[in-house]
């Protein structure tokens, strides 16, 4: 069946340097990847999606890579913040439905 | 904030009793979602509605029921709460589908 899994559950880095967080997908078929920081006692909040026909696409302060070959997703943060302290999720769908991931910890340390 | 409320935001309800959740929504958006998030599971989905009256069933719909008389409400019920219904229960819009879903609170849901 379908599913979206992540490598690392923690990811901790230091304020100021870059955090990448990574994803794999199951769905050749999904058209859409989407990530989500989710902070604690709050609901997900969309940050940046990318659709299947693109490899990278760039936001503020935020990347997303797409390779297709190995599908595989990955979620860059640049000079991390304290805020960025979340839980990251990343999800694949087409049309009305997303199937999410397990989602990744990240703390930033000072 | 999309403009999404959620009611209540924390329930304790009794095995076998019926409860209703509420999503409102001031967006006008066409796509509401209802989600279940447990630890270790991440996000899944319960029911789905593209439009009023229009509903479909999401991954983990055992055991649940939604209605949708209206655009801006869509409804949750679990018919007989059961002890594995604990769990925070989010709903989600989107005006364009899969596409930026917007979440809301969530609903705090224990079944003792």
């Amino acid at each position: 069946g379908e599913s979206v899994g992540l490598h690392l559950p923690t990811l901790s880095v230091q304020e100021g340097d870059n955090s990448i967080i990574n994803c794999a997908y199951s769905n050749s078929a999904s058209d859409y990847f989407i990530w989500y920081k989710q902070e604690s006692g709050k609901g997900p909040q969309f940050i940046i999606d990318i659709r299947s026909n693109m490899d990278k696409r760039q936001g503020q302060r935020v990347t997303v890579l797409l390779n297709k070959t190995v599908k595989h997703l990955s979620l860059q943060i640049a000079a991390t913040q304290p805020g960025d302290s979340a839980v990251y999720f990343c999800a694949e769908g087409n049309t009305d439905k997303l199937i999410f991931g397990t989602g990744t910890r990240l703390q930033v340390f000072p | 904030d999309a403009g999404i409320t959620q009611s209540p935001r924390h329930k304790v309800t009794e095995t076998g009793t019926p409860v209703t959740l509420r999503c409102h929504q001031t967006e006008n958006h066409r796509y509401m979602y209802w989600y279940r998030q447990d630890p270790g599971h991440g996000l899944r989905l319960i029911h789905y509605s593209y439009g009023v009256k229009d509903t479909d069933k999401g991954e983990v719909s055992d055991g649940y029921s939604v209605s949708r008389s209206k655009t801006e409400d869509f409804l949750l019920t679990l018919e007989s709460a059961t002890s594995s219904q604990t769990s925070v229960y989010f709903c989600a819009i989107s005006g364009t589908g899969v596409h930026e879903q917007y979440f809301g609170p969530g609903t705090r849901l224990t079944v003792t």
